[in-house]
Parts: structure tokens; C-alpha cells; sequence
């Protein structure tokens, strides 16, 4: 059961550039979360919102909810070479899946030199 | 370094063949899970705990068991190996089922 999906699936920048990152859900929610993925590695905590926080900062990472529209975005400003990974987003749902996190598919951001 | 320690890394089964891939943790967290990653499938939850004796089925359980002696420990058993269980498999840990998640490193399994 999908519940976040990422768009794009992959995305090419050259390094100083912004990366921005979608995602979407179907079901209302209690809070979303990011995480990131290097290559060959586990998944890392980035930044959780809950559903009544609009907007956060975590260094050059923002990240936005609009609970209106189901969905999110995971903006990396002036992006560097070591960004390179892929970025998942997580939700937790207000009702069903007993409270567990469910994962979309993940963006594929590759940052050039 | 607290955190959460998954062994072995990488493992070759031979079909039929049962194993168990060890999940560690030491931030005394109660929430406890496995998942499975698969190309172009996101991770998808096996089983969780929320707690020492407590455990439930995710999304895709069917082939694995989980038992939840202490809060450190939470290791999952393929009871009896088969090619469409190849995949990677991370253990996560918790304070709450929502809250944020720490990832061990994985384990890379193959089943021929």
C-alpha cells in the first residue's frame, strides 16, 4: 500500500544549484518525514513535520506540508556533490497501517561537479 | 557509537535454507521494525514491536518471523528461503511507530 509518492523519480543538477523534490500522499496524516539514502547504506533522518506545521528548516534543507493538497516538498538549496543520494519520504497515517511510517519509492538525486 | 548494528552484512542462501539476520539497538528505543527494499519499490515494513514481547505483522510478512525477548534486540527468521526473498533488509528503531527512525546498515541477501 502506497501511501507517499516522490516526483521525479531522478533528478540531475550541477553543484550550487537548488534541488527541489515532491511528494505526495493519499490519506490524512500525522506527520511526514524525510530521509535520505546513500548509495549502498541505510537511511538516514532528515527533518519530520507534523501535519499542523507548514514549513521547517534544518540547515540548507527546507521542507513544506500542504495538508490541502496531500503533499510536500524537500527543498536542498545551493546543493553539493556530497547530496548525491536518493531522498524518501515517510507518512504517518492518521488512521490504519497501526501507526507505522509508510515509505514511497524515492527521488534519485544525482549533484555533478 | 549508539545506533542500530545489523549482521551479518551480506549472505548467500541456497533455496530452503533458514537463517537469522541479527538487529541490535542501544538508545533504549520501543519501537522496533524490518523492511525490505527491492528495486523500484520503495521499503516495504516486514514486521514490527512496539515493545519487549510484543510483535505484529506489516505489509509483507509471509515467509518471516520475529520474536521481541529484550528491547535491544529484534531478529528476523526466514524460515525457509526462497529467490523472491533476495533483497535488502533494514532493521529500524524508535521511540513511538511515527517518531523518527534510526536505519541500521542493512544486509544484503541473496537466495540462488
Amino acid at each position: 500500500s502506497q501511501q507517499g509518492e516522490e516526483d521525479p523519480q531522478a533528478l540531475s543538477i550541477q553543484e550550487g544549484e537548488n534541488a527541489t523534490m515532491n511528494c505526495s500522499y493519499k490519506t490524512s496524516i500525522n506527520n511526514l518525514q524525510w530521509y535520505r539514502q546513500n548509495s549502498g547504506r541505510g537511511l538516514v533522518h532528515l527533518i519530520l513535520i507534523r501535519s499542523n506545521e507548514r514549513e521547517k528548516h534544518s540547515g540548507r534543507l527546507r521542507v513544506t506540508l500542504d495538508t490541502s493538497k496531500k503533499s510536500s516538498s524537500l527543498l536542498i538549496t545551493a546543493s553539493r556533490a556530497a547530496d548525491t543520494a536518493s531522498y524518501f519520504c515517510a507518512t504517518q497515517p492518521r488512521i490504519g497501517s497501526q501507526g507505522n511510517l509508510i515509505f514511497g519509492k524515492g527521488t534519485k538525486l544525482s549533484v555533478k561537479p | 557509537n549508539a545506533g542500530v548494528t545489523q549482521t551479518p552484512k551480506f549472505q548467500v542462501l541456497k533455496t530452503g535454507q533458514s537463517m537469522t539476520l541479527q538487529c541490535a539497538q542501544d538508545m533504549n528505543h520501543e519501537y522496533m521494525s524490518w523492511y525490505r527494499q527491492d528495486p523500484g519499490m520503495g521499503l516495504r515494513l516486514i514486521h514490527y514491536s512496539v515493545g519487549a514481547g510484543i510483535t505484529d505483522q506489516g505489509e509483507v510478512p509471509n515467509g518471516y518471523n520475529v520474536s521481541r525477548s529484550t528491547t535491544e534486540d529484534f531478529p528476523l527468521r526466514l524460515l525457509s528461503a526462497a529467490p523472491s526473498q533476495t533483497s535488502v533488509y533494514f532493521c529500524a528503531s524508535s521511540y513511538s511507530s511515527g517518531g523518527k527512525n534510526t536505519f541500521g546498515s542493512g544486509t544484503r541477501l541473496t537466495v540462488v
